[in-house]
């Protein structure tokens, strides 16, 4: 089975600037969640899809983040503009399971993409 | 809120030491779930273990074992004879409700040859 694809690995712009990061999870599954994970820290959920509605966006600054999931497989983070402050690793991951359905499967993690904002 | 506590930010052992790594969480929960993950250098969260609220049982998996205490709200991690490969940061999570993942700020174990 594949795992989840994430890309770019690195990306690196000035502050002000666009950016967009792409996340295709496994095959089949219905939840997506995008995360932000600064140095030193443990990942804080940004977004939560459903397929391709939003659950739960309570913690994104939607001031400067968007996320999409269009047809309910792949998904896009966008931050514009970006700040010093949103250097980090941004992590996606899916699961099998659907809404308030429990965890019996877990979440299975991409490799994430670092990014710097100089 | 309901948070998960990891109060060692690094650890570091020489290779074939025990260590363990303690993770305490708050919960107003009767039902909940707790995980271990593993964040090697590559960058990806691996899925260690789930442990659901009504299983107090300890789990052993070749060397890695968990103790899961109710009483003391604490679910901590034992490495037993380690290796450099254990070298990552770990970290304790448990999900408040539904379906969002709450992660401790990690536990940084260093194995040293």
């Amino acid at each position: 089975e594949a795992g989840v694809a994430q890309s770019p690995r690195y990306k690196i712009i000035e502050k002000r600037q666009s950016v967009a990061f792409w996340c295709n999870p496994i095959s089949g599954h219905a939840t997506l969640y995008w995360y932000q994970q600064i140095l030193g820290q443990g990942p804080k959920l940004l977004i939560q899809f459903q397929n391709n509605g939003v659950v739960d966006d309570s913690q994104l600054p939607k001031d400067r983040f968007s996320a999409e999931r269009l047809k309910g497989v792949d998904s896009t983070l966008k931050i514009q503009p970006a700040k010093l402050e949103d250097s980090a690793v941004y992590l996606c991951a899916s699961s099998l399971e659907e809404y308030g359905q429990g965890f019996h499967y877990g979440y299975t993690f991409g490799s994430g993409t670092r990014l710097t904002v100089v | 809120a309901q948070k998960v506590t990891q109060a060692q930010t690094e650890i570091s052992v020489v290779e074939k030491e025990d260590v363990t790594l303690d993770c305490v969480y708050e919960t107003r929960d009767t039902t909940y779930y707790l995980f271990w993950y593993k964040q090697p250098p590559s960058g990806e969260l691996v899925f260690l273990i789930r442990r659901n609220s009504f299983d107090e049982q300890n789990e052993i998996s070749g060397r890695y074992s968990w103790n899961f205490q109710k009483s003391t709200s604490s679910f901590n991690f034992t490495i037993t004879a380690s290796q450099v490969v254990d070298s990552a940061v770990y970290f304790c999570a448990r999900p408040p409700h539904n379906n969002d993942m709450r992660f401790g700020a990690g536990t940084r174990l260093t194995v040293k040859p």
